[in-house]
């Protein structure tokens, strides 16, 4: 399968500062990046799709202003969580597909988010 | 709106046992079906997928599900279960055309596996 690439895997962070995650596609164009949530012993919340080039697309519920969401290349998605506080730590995790992998979507291994 | 249920939370089954991981689904179109397997502070692994034809699907690690339109379900099975099996699965539901692969999540089912 395709390999997406998430960094950093963890983060530790000070409330009021900015965090910025990665999403890379190694192996394919990623014409379309999926940004998900987690929460302990919880399933996926999609938070935002983005497509390259355009603006992101946020869930409802979702503040874009508080997670920023950057698809600016083929291979590169950054989610950035800005003035992060606790309530925002989470597991979040990219998923990618595009280009000749068609229509399924692969998974990075996701980013956990400790705000302290 | 789409939704996927999955109605248990934990299973714990011992090593060479078989398995079976529910999943319904509410859809209001043809849907495009999904397992996935997450271990530990881990991101996610497509086990199988299902859009058409043959009602049951093959997939990875010996897993195998079966699509049955009548009872809207999608249910995960495995002949003998490997303690490496140990992991959180999710099914998912998403659109066959249009939306890419905008998936809805059920809760997930914890696997737990007695030696």
């Amino acid at each position: 399968g395709a390999v997406v690439s998430q960094h950093p895997s963890w983060v530790i962070c000070k409330s009021g500062t900015s965090v910025k995650i990665e999403c890379r596609s190694l192996d394919f164009q990623a014409t379309t990046m999926f940004w998900y949530r987690q929460f302990p012993k919880q399933s996926l919340m999609l938070m935002a799709t983005s497509n390259e080039g355009s603006k992101a697309t946020y869930e409802q519920g979702v503040e874009k202003d508080k997670f920023l969401i950057n698809h600016a290349s083929l291979t590169l998605s950054t989610l950035t969580v800005t003035s992060a506080h606790p309530e925002d730590s989470s597991f979040y995790i990219c998923s990618a597909r595009g280009g000749l992998k068609g229509t399924e979507a692969f998974f990075g291994q996701g980013t956990r988010l400790t705000v302290v | 709106a789409q939704s996927v249920t999955q109605p248990d939370i934990h299973i714990t089954v011992s090593e060479g046992a078989s398995l079976e991981l529910r999943c319904n689904y509410s859809y209001g179109a043809t849907p495009y079906l999904f397992w996935y397997v997450q271990s530990p502070g881990q991101g996610l692994q497509l086990l199988l997928k299902y859009f058409s034809g043959d009602t049951l699907v093959q997939g990875i690690k010996g897993f195998e599900a079966e699509f049955k339109r009548s009872q809207s379900s999608f249910n995960l099975r495995k002949p003998s279960v490997h303690w490496s099996d140990a992991a959180e699965y999710f099914c998912a539901v998403g659109p066959l055309t249009g939306g890419g692969n905008k998936l809805t999540f059920g809760t997930g089912t914890q696997l737990k596996v007695e030696l």
